[in-house]
């Protein structure tokens, strides 16, 4: 089945800078990547998402890119601010098929100001 | 309109009893998905439903668990004979099938069993 690995578990940037977190994946059938933040407490909310016939996609401050060769994708969070402070969570899944969302262990996410 | 919601929010049981978890999903949405999430660590796929397809059980950790989803709609979580390893959140989730594919989720309920 789907493994999806995730790094670094854990990451401190400062206030301004640019931080950025990866993913690989096992299954080369999976063709949707949706990435989520946890608040300490609150439940996982979607930030944004990619399908794999896309490289890359952009949302204001955050953005993803895949590269399906290689079976990896990433996050990258520019101009960092407090309130991005969070957990963040890559998953993997099948559209069409086994849409389970299979998870990365998650990288707890620090902004300092 | 309403989100997902679950209840209860928190269940406290001893070990060795029954739970039931609720999950009402959005309405419209005909995939719905159950995960657990152990205190600190990612979130772990127990069990979907899609439409009136078999629910793809795969990820339940042992025959004390079991899920129904009645009328397309409501389902409920069941943990028979509940072990201290049980604690954990569990989120409900629920999308559309047709895409958009955003899995939105409850707020979860917090089970400790003691």
């Amino acid at each position: 089945g789907e493994n999806v690995e995730q790094h670094p578990s854990t990451l401190s940037v400062q206030e301004g800078d640019s931080a950025v977190i990866k993913c690989t994946y096992s299954d080369s059938a999976s063709n949707y990547f949706p990435w989520y933040k946890q608040e300490l407490g609150k439940r996982p909310q979607l930030i944004i998402d990619i399908r794999s016939n896309v490289g890359e996609k952009k949302d204001q401050r955050i953005a993803v890119t895949l590269n399906k060769t290689a079976k990896h994708f990433s996050l990258h969070i520019t101009e960092t601010q407090p309130e991005d402070s969070a957990v963040y969570f890559c998953a993997a899944s099948i559209v069409g098929g086994a849409q389970k969302l299979v998870f990365g262990q998650g990288t707890r996410l620090t902004i300092n100001p | 309109g309403a989100g997902v919601s679950q209840s209860p929010s928190n269940k406290v049981t001893e070990k060795g009893k029954d739970v039931e978890l609720r999950c009402d999903p959005i309405s419209g949405h005909t995939a719905l998905y159950w995960y657990r999430q152990s205190l600190g660590q990612g979130l772990e796929f127990l069990i979907y439903f899609q439409g009136n397809s078999a629910p793809d059980k795969s990820g339940l950790p042992s025959d004390r668990f079991s899920a129904e989803r009645t009328g397309g709609s409501v389902s409920t979580l069941t943990i028979q004979r509940t072990q201290q390893e049980d604690s954990a959140v569990y989120l409900c989730a629920s999308s559309l099938d047709q895409g958009p594919y955003e899995q939105y989720f409850g707020p979860g309920t917090r089970l400790t069993v003691t």
